[in-house]
């Protein structure tokens, strides 16, 4: 069973860039699949940040597009997000997920990390 | 892109079926079969129950079955039980090659 697992610091000033990664178990992100994000704000739904495929091919929401930046460290079979110029609405839990798309496009997450909650707080 | 609309709650006693509804439009969950249901416990990670309108990943259970009919996809419980209590949330691909969510619905088990 593939597991995913977020790191990251749980505290990000505003205007500052928020990064997490993801390392994956059981599973090599080099094969196939892509690999994506999606946050919960507190006491809010979830909303899909993107996904990334080993070629480095990515697909991101247009409402974050000029602030996401998502890469993959094959060695060390992570990949991560990064997030600028944050401010307090980007305070969520963050979760790392697989994509069940093995071809172009998004169509919905099987695996699941637990999460990581970010908070953007001077 | 905006969120796809779910009802905030919808509530069942133990037996009953309840059906949550996921409306979107014709970019999105009427255009394709890429619609999923997700299963949500407080600090848990969300669970796929339902993927491509009507298939369950193995091990989930035959309670849950979803169906679409034009821009809303539907998923239903039947033989609701108080482990079913959680939020739901649907998703779709979506015509501009990304994904969105609904806002997602409670479900009380009375």
């Amino acid at each position: 069973q593939v597991q995913l697992q977020e790191s990251g610091p749980g505290l990000v000033k505003p205007s500052e860039t928020l990064s997490l990664t993801c390392t994956v178990s059981r599973y090599s992100i080099s094969s196939d699949y892509y690999w994506g994000w999606s946050r919960q704000p507190p006491g809010k739904g979830l909303e899909w940040i993107g996904i990334i495929y080993h070629t480095g091919s990515t697909y991101y929401n247009p409402s974050l597009r000029s602030r996401i930046t998502m890469s993959l460290d094959m060695s060390q079979n992570q990949f991560s997000l990064k997030l600028s110029s944050v401010t307090a609405a980007d305070t969520a839990v963050y979760y790392c997920a697989r994509d069940r798309s093995k071809v172009a496009g998004p169509t919905g997450f099987d695996y699941w990390g637990q999460g990581s909650l970010v908070t953007v707080s001077s | 892109q905006s969120a796809l609309t779910q009802p905030a709650s919808v509530s069942g006693s133990p037996g009953q079926s309840i059906t949550i509804s996921c409306t979107g439009a014709s970019s999105d969950v009427g255009g394709y079969r890429y619609v999923s249901w997700y299963q949500h416990h407080p600090n848990k990670a969300p669970k796929l129950i339902i993927y491509d309108i009507s298939n369950r990943p193995s091990g989930v259970s035959d309670r849950f079955s979803g169906s679409k009919s034009g821009n809303t996809a539907s998923l239903t419980i039947s033989g609701l039980q108080a482990e079913d209590e959680a939020d739901y949330y649907c998703g779709s691909y979506t015509s501009i090659v990304t994904y969105v969510f609904g806002t997602g619905t409670k479900v009380t088990v009375l």
